[in-house]
């Protein structure tokens, strides 16, 4: 595998269900991200992880909880979700988050809750 | 706060005819991305646009950044097929590498 990989490509999944996304990258990077893309709003960053830390939490809702074991994995945990938060998950990775270098985008995860 | 528009948001074109979709942002930033969508695909780098007055080419795409007037632009070149997709600018937000998007620009290039 090369680049930016995440499993599942699609989910569907009721608002009472538990499940997670997964996010792996194979460029060496220490940084990875998720974003959010739905239908009617831009691309929208959810967290930022640097050196399995996490940096950045831009107002999500409790109800995604991330984790970063390691600086290859990433992963978002889900519980109690809503109908609007059906959307295009996007896992990214960087070099680092200091400099300003360019995301690699993962194929995302197509979320469909009922 | 930085915001990132994208106009137009929907381009229906010719082959062979010639347009430009514009990004617009609201304060200071020295570094643009452009990015290419597929349905159901992920988001692929065209280009990087590190300073005032950069532009880059790469077949019928070019882009250039005026961080002056908070500006760029992606030209497309007589247009063929295979270039409908959604293009996305994302400018950098402060220190920290985060990325702010534009809404997308949809675009059809019809035979």
């Amino acid at each position: 595998e090369t680049g930016v990989t995440q499993t599942p490509r699609h989910l569907v999944m009721g608002m009472t269900n538990k499940k997670s996304l997964k996010c792996e990258q194979h460029l060496g990077h220490n940084a990875m991200y998720w974003y959010k893309q739905s239908a009617k709003k831009p691309l929208e960053l959810m967290f930022v992880y640097s050196l399995e830390e996490r940096v950045e939490n831009n107002s999500v809702p409790s109800r995604f909880s991330p984790e970063c074991p390691n600086s290859s994995h990433l992963f978002l945990h889900l519980h109690t979700l809503q109908p609007e938060d059906s959307a295009l998950y996007l896992c990214a990775s960087s070099r680092d988050r200091i400099t300003y270098n360019e995301q690699f985008f993962g194929p995302g995860t197509r979320l469909t809750v009922l | 706060e930085l915001k990132v528009e994208q106009n137009p948001l929907f381009l229906s074109m010719q082959e062979g005819k010639n347009y430009t979709i514009y990004c617009n942002y609201s304060t200071t930033s020295d570094r643009l991305y452009w990015y290419r969508q597929d349905p159901g695909k992920s988001l692929e780098s065209l280009f990087v646009l590190l300073s005032n007055g950069a532009v880059k080419q790469e077949g019928r795409l070019m882009a250039s950044l005026d961080t002056k007037a908070r500006l760029s632009t992606l030209h497309i070149t007589a247009a063929v097929h295979d270039l409908s997709a959604t293009y996305f600018c994302a400018v950098v937000r402060e220190y920290g590498n985060k990325l702010v998007f534009g809404a997308g620009t949809i675009l059809r290039v019809k035979s």
